[in-house]
């Protein structure tokens, strides 16, 4: 089946020090995966973080950074500089196109940054 | 994009007790799905629910326990049946009006 693995919290980073999580896919059902980096900050839903349709491209959104690399199957998020405010649980999603389509997600990392 | 708005935001109830989700978006939507997370698991796809016709139910997840009803294309209820402990869990409804997954803000079920 399809499937995500992502690297799996707690994440803990002092602020303004760099960040990856990894996120690997398996879409054995999905000819054109749609990948997708959601959040959930303390005490509000989830909600999209970035999204990438096409394989080679990369997704940007609030300093993080994600690029869908087919070759390897991996989509990780990436921020050059941590706030403590990015304190929150990080899910990693596949799809396929379309609006019927569910998404699998990964189990979400937590990730807490240090002051 | 779509809103969702769901209710109650966090229950607790007696093991055997049912109770009810609500779902409501902002605007008309095609399919809604329900999710349920257990604390630091994965989001689980519980069923997919299209206006007047039955929820498809995934694997794990059955009509009886978790009955849906999606009578427009605005509104979905979830009824958990004979609750127990073991449901205890986060449920979320969702909607996918794009190419983007949408949330409720979800219902913190405890059973007890």
């Amino acid at each position: 089946g399809d499937s995500v693995t992502q690297t799996e919290g707690p994440v803990t980073v002092s602020e303004s020090e760099s960040l990856i999580i990894n996120c690997t896919y398996s879409a054995t059902s999905i000819a054109y995966p749609n990948l997708f980096w959601y959040v959930r900050y303390p005490g509000e839903g989830l909600q999209l973080l970035l999204k990438v349709i096409t394989a080679g491209q990369k997704g940007s959104s609030r300093g993080f950074e994600a690029t869908y690399n087919k070759e390897t199957t991996s989509f990780h998020l990436q921020k050059a500089s941590v706030q403590e405010s990015d304190s929150a649980v990080y899910y990693c999603a596949l799809g396929a196109q379309g609006t019927g389509s569910k998404l699998s997600f990964g189990k979400g990392a937590k990730l807490t940054v240090s002051p | 994009s779509v809103l969702l708005y769901q209710k109650p935001n966090r229950d607790i109830c007696q093991s055997g007790t049912s109770l009810k989700i609500q779902c409501v978006a902002d605007s008309q939507v095609v399919s809604m799905f329900w999710y349920q997370q257990f604390q630091e698991q994965s989001l689980m796809l519980m069923a997919t629910a299209n206006e007047g016709s039955e929820a498809t139910y995934e694997s794990g997840f059955t009509k009886d326990k978790f009955p849906i009803s999606r009578p427009n294309l605005t509104f979905s209820t979830l009824t958990v049946n004979n609750a127990r402990p073991g449901d205890s869990s986060i449920y979320f409804c969702s909607s996918r009006p794009a190419e983007t997954l949408y949330f409720g803000s979800g219902t913190r079920l405890t059973v007890l």
